[in-house]
């Protein structure tokens, strides 16, 4: 089955500086990215996601991107914020009409700094 | 809001007992999906549901399972709980007819087994 591998598992960043998160995969049929972003005691809520036909997608301060060749995607947060502190979750999944199982990423706690 | 409603919030019982968390999905959505996340863990795959049948399975206990009814409501019954079996409980929902859609999370059940 899949797996999927998330670095770094803590991130701390100063605030309005940039933060990056890497994931791998290991199934080469997996075409269907997304991010999570969850706060303390909260829902995951989806931040964004991207297909493997598209190398990069961006909104606003958020973007990612995806190696299809090296099996990895990567989020990328600029000019952070307070609220961007929470942790955040990779996933991988195989986008096939009425059966999808999302295999996240062991999750990321990035702090930003004041 | 994410429009998946998870009931109950909170849920206290003993070890050895059964429960069952409901799931609504968001209007339209076909797909039921159910997760686990322990204590500082991250989000594990149980089942999902799309239209009624199973359609995947990941790391699900025998003592727990699941169903989803003709108005695409899902109940997630855990039977013979254990001490291990404390976190929160997860539903997500997602496909629109024959459209993929991203997954998209309910508030969780909070298990806690004394």
């Amino acid at each position: 089955g899949e797996n999927v591998e998330q670095h770094p598992s803590t991130l701390s960043v100063q605030e309005g500086d940039s933060a990056v998160i890497k994931c791998t995969y290991s199934d080469s049929a997996s075409n269907y990215f997304p991010w999570y972003k969850q706060e303390l005691g909260k829902r995951p809520q989806l931040i964004i996601d991207i297909r493997s036909n598209v190398g990069e997608k961006k909104d606003q301060r958020i973007a990612v991107t995806l190696n299809k060749t090296a099996k990895h995607f990567s989020l990328h947060i600029t000019e952070t914020q307070p609220e961007d502190s929470a942790v955040y979750f990779c996933a991988a999944s195989i986008w096939d009409f009425g059966n999808e199982k999302l295999t996240f990423g062991t999750g990321t706690r990035l702090t930003i700094i004041p | 809001d994410s429009g998946v409603t998870q009931t109950p919030k909170h849920l206290i019982t003993a070890t050895g007992q059964r429960v069952t968390l409901r799931c609504s999905p968001r209007s339209g959505d076909l797909s039921v999906y159910w997760y686990q996340q322990s204590l500082d863990q991250g989000l594990q795959f149980l089942i999902q549901y799309y239209n009624g049948e199973e359609r995947a399975k990941g790391n699900i206990l025998e003592r727990f399972s699941a169903q989803q009814f003709p108005d695409l409501h899902s109940e997630l019954n855990l039977s013979s709980l254990e001490l291990g079996d404390s976190a929160l409980y997860f539903c997500a929902s997602g496909m629109k007819g024959d459209s993929n859609q991203p997954q998209h999370f309910g508030d969780g059940t909070r298990l806690s087994i004394l």
